[in-house]
This record gives C-alpha cells, sequence and structure tokens, in this order.
C-alpha cells in the first residue's frame, strides 16, 4: 500500500491532453515540494517534474506538474505514442522522515 | 556528467544478508546538501524507497524495513554500501542507487539498476 496514491491507468489518443492524479497528505504533497517520473519499459526511472512544477532540461514543455493543496498532478499535452510509460509521483513525507512513492500510473496512447 | 551505477550479487539465498555498492561519478559525498538513495522495484510493482545518506552523514531509512538496512558511504572511494539482512523470497528486484539534491532537483540520476533474485 503506498502512501501516495494514484490511478492504476490512464489512457488517450494522440494529441489529447491527459492528467494523472497524486494523493498525499499534510505531511508529504501538502507540506513539500511534488516530483513525478517516468519509466519506459525496462529502464531506470528519469525525472520529468521537480519541485512541483519545474522541467529539467530536455524535458518537452508538453508536460507539467501542478499542486493543490495535499494533491499533486502531472498534465501530458499533445499525447504522443512515446509518451507510454509508467508515471511516480514522490515526496518527501515529514512524518515519516523518508521518500515515499505514489503506486505508479500505467499511461496507455490509443 | 554526473553517473551512477549498482552493483552486487545477482541470486541470494532466504536469510542471507545483501551487501548491494552504489559507485558514482560526477559529484563529492563529503558535502552536504547532496544525497545517495536506494530504490528497488519488485518486477511489475511500483517504485519502493530503501535508504538515503547525505553528505554529513545523516541517514534516513523506510519505517518499513528499517531494522533490517544499514547505508554507509565511503567518500574516499565515490561508494554507497546497502546491506539488506535476512533476505526472503519478497525482496526479490531491481534495486536502483540515485542521486539526491534534497529540496531541489530531487531523486535526479539515477543508475541502471541491478536484479537481485532471492531464491533457494
Amino acid at each position: 500500500q503506498s502512501v501516495l496514491t494514484q490511478p492504476p491507468s490512464a489512457s488517450g489518443t494522440p494529441g489529447q491532453r491527459v492528467t494523472i492524479s497524486c494523493s498525499g497528505s499534510s505531511s508529504n504533497i501538502g507540506g513539500n515540494y511534488a516530483y513525478w517520473f517516468q519509466q519506459l519499459p525496462g529502464t531506470a526511472p528519469k525525472l520529468l517534474i521537480y519541485m512541483t512544477n519545474q522541467r529539467p532540461s530536455g524535458v518537452p514543455d508538453r508536460f507539467s506538474g501542478s499542486k493543490s493543496g495535499t494533491s499533486a498532478s502531472l498534465a501530458i499535452s499533445g499525447l504522443r505514442s512515446e509518451d507510454e510509460a509508467d508515471y511516480y509521483c514522490v515526496a518527501w513525507d515529514d512524518s515519516l522522515s523518508a521518500v515515499v512513492f505514489g503506486g505508479g500510473t500505467k499511461l496507455t496512447v490509443l | 556528467q554526473i553517473t551512477l551505477k549498482e552493483s552486487g550479487p545477482t541470486l541470494v539465498k532466504p536469510t542471507q544478508t545483501l551487501t548491494l555498492t552504489c559507485t558514482f561519478s560526477g559529484f563529492s559525498l563529503s558535502t552536504s546538501g547532496v544525497g545517495v538513495a536506494w530504490i528497488r522495484q519488485p518486477p511489475g510493482k511500483a517504485l519502493e524507497f530503501l535508504a538515503l545518506i547525505y553528505g554529513n552523514d545523516d541517514k534516513r531509512y523506510s519505517p518499513s524495513l528499517k531494522s533490517r538496512l544499514t547505508i554507509t558511504k565511503d567518500t574516499s572511494k565515490n561508494q554507497v554500501v546497502l546491506t539488506m539482512t535476512n533476505m526472503d523470497p519478497v525482496d526479490t528486484a531491481t534495486y536502483y542507487c540515485s542521486h539526491d539534491s534534497p529540496g531541489t532537483t530531487g531523486l535526479d540520476y539515477w543508475g541502471q539498476g541491478t536484479l537481485v533474485t532471492v531464491s533457494s
């Protein structure tokens, strides 16, 4: 049982906008930054969003992050076939003094 | 350029102790504000935080696994070592190490991961 809650799956057609949610609590998402990772099959996770809404260099601006209260969201606009991957949200948890992960969301591009 | 690479046994027996080494380059773990974390992923399952060590030797552990984990660093060798005792088949997973910039870019660089299978 993951501390952060994500929907197990999401889908969209090419060109669409898709949003993935991540629900936490005041001790993690509510009081700290959210991070998002993309994991393609058989590869290590790749940092997609840091400090809730910042993109590392090289990450397309089709990817954006936001937060409201104790929930964070990852939005992908102009969906492309290569976006098909697993997406994870991450945050620091002040109560646990540990990094916490979401259970991951498998994105399918139809 | 920051790189990390995990090394260790690919197969361990139940009840044995696992020792994994993360060898990194491109940064120093002797300064505060930098850390190295271990994360694992069982086949087909989600990522799970294990442990984190900072340059000032501050350490953090997964509460559920804390009694079985020890994380240490060897600054002179640019290595971080994770030991996990009393291994069980449910611990079969790909184990990753990652560079951490706390409060900024976070877990920004990852190793390729190493698959550890627990079986008799």
